[in-house]
Order: C-alpha cells, then structure tokens, then sequence
C-alpha cells in the first residue's frame, strides 16, 4: 500500500519558534508538494520539488522554506512560525510520467495551531 | 494564468441528487484534470482524471465532462449518496513539465439522507 506520511497529525507552536513539519513516501516518487489547506482556499502551494535538492516556489512561499536531502524526505520549515500560518498543512508526492502514474498521492495532514 | 476556479464552494443535495461542481482554467498547457475527494480528518485521495483528447470519462457513478475550447470541466455523480458527503477538489496539471498539480478552492458537498 502507497504512503505518504506525515510526522505529525497536530502540533501546537509559539509564535517565533521554529517549526518543522516533515514528509516521507515511500513510492520512489521524484515529485514532492506542500500545500496549505484553508477554508474557502482550497489547495494552496507553498513549496515544490521536483528532485533531491531541486525546489520551486508555489503561491505563497513566504515564511516558509524547504529541504529535500534524501528522495523519499520533504520538510516545510516555518523559520518564525506566526498566527497566520496556523492551518492544516498537506504533502504530496507524485512521478512525473504518464499514465495512471501521475496521481498524486497525500499524506493525512498535520494541523497546526500558532499561539 | 495558473488559477483553476472551482464553483460552487457548497453544496447540499438530496439523497439521489445529481450534484454537478464545474472548473474553469486558462492556462492551455493543462493536459491533465484530476478530481480529488477528501473526508474530514484525511488527506485528498484521487477520484477521477480526465486527459483532453476524450469530452468525457466514467467511473461507476462519477462523470467527468470536459470542454476544452471552453476550457472548463465539471464533475457529476450521479444518485448521490450520503456517503459522498465531503470535500471536491478538481485540479490542473501539465504534464509536459515538471507536474505541478494546481487546485481549485474546493466545494464541500453534502447529501441528505
């Protein structure tokens, strides 16, 4: 069974720390996602990365920054972690080839509360 | 040019219903339309994809229909069902690059028993 897993299904933070929130697959997939989720926002991108150390900004990269050391690891760092970015966060993976194997498959979510 | 708009953002049918949420997108190197459906407390799971050579693609009671000098798809389900009740998220796609899925807002839906 595919998976994506994220470390943490909740996390509560203090304005000003810094956060980690990571992901790993396990279905050698070369593409990664962070998405926010917000009511009435939908899927919005943060970050993207489409090999070990290759990244590209989505929509709303800022505050955030990522790292991709290892394949099958993605983590989205908040560096000063603020009330606003309180929300659920969501990563995906994907291979970048045709056919039934371009589905992006998502991990469960971490929500995350900034106080 | 990378927006997909997604109406309505909610929706409450009867149990039977043919509930119908429609997508516009403008950037023609889209070439793949996936539909996401997520329930409460999990992450969004693949429903349904279409690719632009066919109008439309069926899967048990899930239809997508596609327009695509309209540039715009929609999803129907047919003799909804209470468990059909979450959340839709149709998405955009261009497979000639680097994959970068790109989501519409959502529409919650929810059918009546």
């Amino acid at each position: 069974d595919v998976k994506v897993t994220q470390s943490s299904r909740y996390l509560v933070k203090r304005t000003g720390e810094k956060v980690f929130l990571e992901c790993v697959q396990d279905m050698d997939h070369e593409n990664m996602f962070w998405y926010r989720q917000d009511p009435g926002l939908g899927l919005r991108l943060i970050y993207f990365s489409y090999d070990v150390k290759m990244k590209e900004k989505g929509d709303i990269p800022e505050g955030y920054s990522v790292s991709r050391e290892k394949k099958e690891r993605f983590s989205l760092i908040l560096e000063s972690a603020s009330t606003n970015q309180t929300s659920m966060y969501l990563c995906a993976s994907s291979s970048p080839h045709g056919g039934r194997n371009t589905e992006a498959f998502f991990g469960q979510g971490t929500r995350l509360t900034v106080v | 040019q990378q927006q997909v708009k997604q109406s309505p953002q909610s929706l409450i049918v009867q149990k039977g219903g043919i509930p119908i949420i429609n997508c516009a997108y403008e950037n023609t190197a889209f070439d793949y339309f996936p539909w996401y459906q997520q329930f409460p407390g999990k992450g969004p799971a693949l429903l349904i994809a279409i690719r632009p050579d066919v109008s439309e693609k069926k899967e048990g009671r899930f239809t997508i229909s596609f327009n695509k000098s309209a540039k715009q798809f929609s999803l129907h389900i047919m003799d909804s069902q209470p468990g059909d009740s979450a959340t839709y998220f149709c998405a955009a796609v261009s497979t000639s690059g680097t994959y970068k899925y790109i989501f519409g807002t959502g529409t919650r839906l929810k059918v009546l028993a």
